[in-house]
């Protein structure tokens, strides 16, 4: 089975600092990797995804992640923090050929002025 | 022009009452989904419709129905409410359901059984 794991459920930075969201999923296949973000009282929206090919992904909002395969990692990452960042952010995995995007736990980021 | 639309956004009732959510998707999508996400914010997977053919049906209690009239159209149907249905439900609708395809979310709706 499959799994993602989000190290962190609580994140906080400053404004202007660099964000950093964990992500490590269990696959035997490497998977399809997703980034969603949720800003309060909205639903998901996607940030980015990994497919195959080149590892480091471009999102919107000026996030990014880096697949690894012999980490078996996927973490966010955005150099410089904005305000409006401050949201929960979901990683979320499909095994190749699987209908089933399972999400991780969630981590919630917070943005101190 | 909203993509993914869901009613109502908040629901209270009683434990015992029968409710039902609706979603709808304008995006010309063939596949949608029901998701639950609980008070701690983990999201799950309840049921999948791919041009209205159930394709996912997890593990959830048979109070819960869902019925797709056409492919635009997703609803929810919840028997006998009980005080463990409280969570908020999402929609979501992507194209295609096996591999990489981006699912588009609704706004959710927030269910609350006293």
């Amino acid at each position: 089975a499959q799994s993602v794991t989000q190290l962190g459920s609580h994140v906080s930075v400053s404004e202007g600092a660099l964000v950093l969201l964990r992500c490590n999923y269990s696959s035997s296949v490497p998977p399809y990797l997703f980034w969603y973000v949720q800003y309060p009282n909205q639903g998901l929206q996607l940030l980015l995804k990994y497919t195959t090919g080149a590892t480091l992904v471009k999102g919107i909002n000026g996030f990014e992640a880096e697949f690894k395969k012999s980490e078996t990692s996927f973490h966010l990452t955005k150099p410089s923090a904005h305000m409006s960042d401050a949201a929960e952010y979901f990683c979320a995995v499909i095994k190749g050929g699987s209908e089933k995007l399972v999400f991780g736990k969630g981590t919630k980021l917070t943005v101190n002025p | 022009d909203t993509a993914v639309s869901q009613t109502p956004k908040y629901l209270v009732t009683q434990m015992g009452n029968d409710k039902s959510i609706k979603c709808e998707q304008n995006l010309g999508h063939d596949t949608m989904y029901w998701y639950k996400q609980d008070s701690k914010k983990f999201l799950k997977i309840m049921f999948s419709y791919n041009n209205k053919e159930l394709i996912i049906n997890e593990t959830v209690p048979n109070r819960f129905s869902p019925k797709s009239p056409d492919k635009a159209h997703l609803n929810l149907h919840i028997n006998s409410l009980e005080l463990g249905d409280s969570a908020v439900y999402f929609c979501a609708s992507s194209q295609g359901y096996k591999g990489p395809n981006e699912q588009f979310f609704g706004p959710g709706t927030r269910l609350t059984v006293l």
